[in-house]
């Protein structure tokens, strides 16, 4: 199993503004997964985030909003740019050990913009 | 790309009594399904999974079921409990990532 910290748990910006959120885990993963949990809403795959390789969006996500960094195999930030009240949903990593196997989440960051 | 399709969207039962939810997938590819229980304001928890090479498994009240010619599954929780109650997604895995299901509110009445 992994053990994921996620933070900020929670945070209310300003609209026009960026934020960071910060996804550590306790063991080194091949391979980070964001994603967007708009309420009331199913997962979506934001990226995949590969240590030394750029991140891979899915489509309806572009780099320029969704900037994310990995420097190692333990950590992962996803910045939400230029954020808008639709930017407002909780955000979620994950990681899963291999391919075919469980998927665990961070505790998720609950984005409000106003 | 993989699509997974899951319903009811919301589901009432009463205590005791056995839920069902069932999924499809359109990815011939995809070979592991997990199932995630979401307690409100909380993280997505595994709660059971089945792989392409197995049609049934059980753990104690919960199990899942797979057919893979018609690409689709289903969870069975059987005599539900009030902490049953909560949001549950199914998801397909075509390779290194999760497609989710839509989700489905579970409430389980005293």
């Amino acid at each position: 199993s992994a053990v994921i910290s996620q933070k900020p748990s929670r945070d209310i910006c300003q609209r026009g503004t960026s934020l960071t959120i910060q996804c550590q885990v306790d063991s080194q993963v091949t391979m980070m997964f964001w994603y967007r949990q708009q309420p009331g809403q199913s997962l979506t795959l934001i990226a995949t985030a590969n240590q030394g390789s750029e991140a891979t969006y899915e489509s309806g996500f572009v780099i320029d909003k969704f900037p994310i960094s990995r420097p190692n195999l333990t950590f992962s930030t996803l910045t939400v740019s230029n954020m808008s009240p639709e930017d407002s949903s909780i955000y979620l990593c994950s990681v899963g050990p291999a391919m075919s196997t469980e998927a665990f989440f961070g505790q998720g960051t609950r984005l409000t913009v106003v | 790309g993989e699509n997974v399709e899951q319903h009811p969207s919301t589901l009432s039962v009463q205590e005791g009594d056995s839920a069902v939810i069932k999924c499809t997938y359109s990815d011939s590819a995809s070979n592991y399904f997990p199932w995630y229980k979401q307690e409100l304001g909380k993280r997505p928890q595994l709660i059971i999974d089945i792989r392409s090479n197995v049609g049934e498994k059980k753990d104690q009240r919960i199990a899942v079921t797979l057919n893979k010619t018609a690409k689709h599954f289903s969870l069975h929780i059987t005599e539900t409990q009030p902490e049953d109650s909560a949001v549950y997604f199914c998801a397909a895995s075509p390779g290194q990532n999760f497609v989710f299901g839509p989700g489905t509110r579970l409430s389980v009445l005293p």
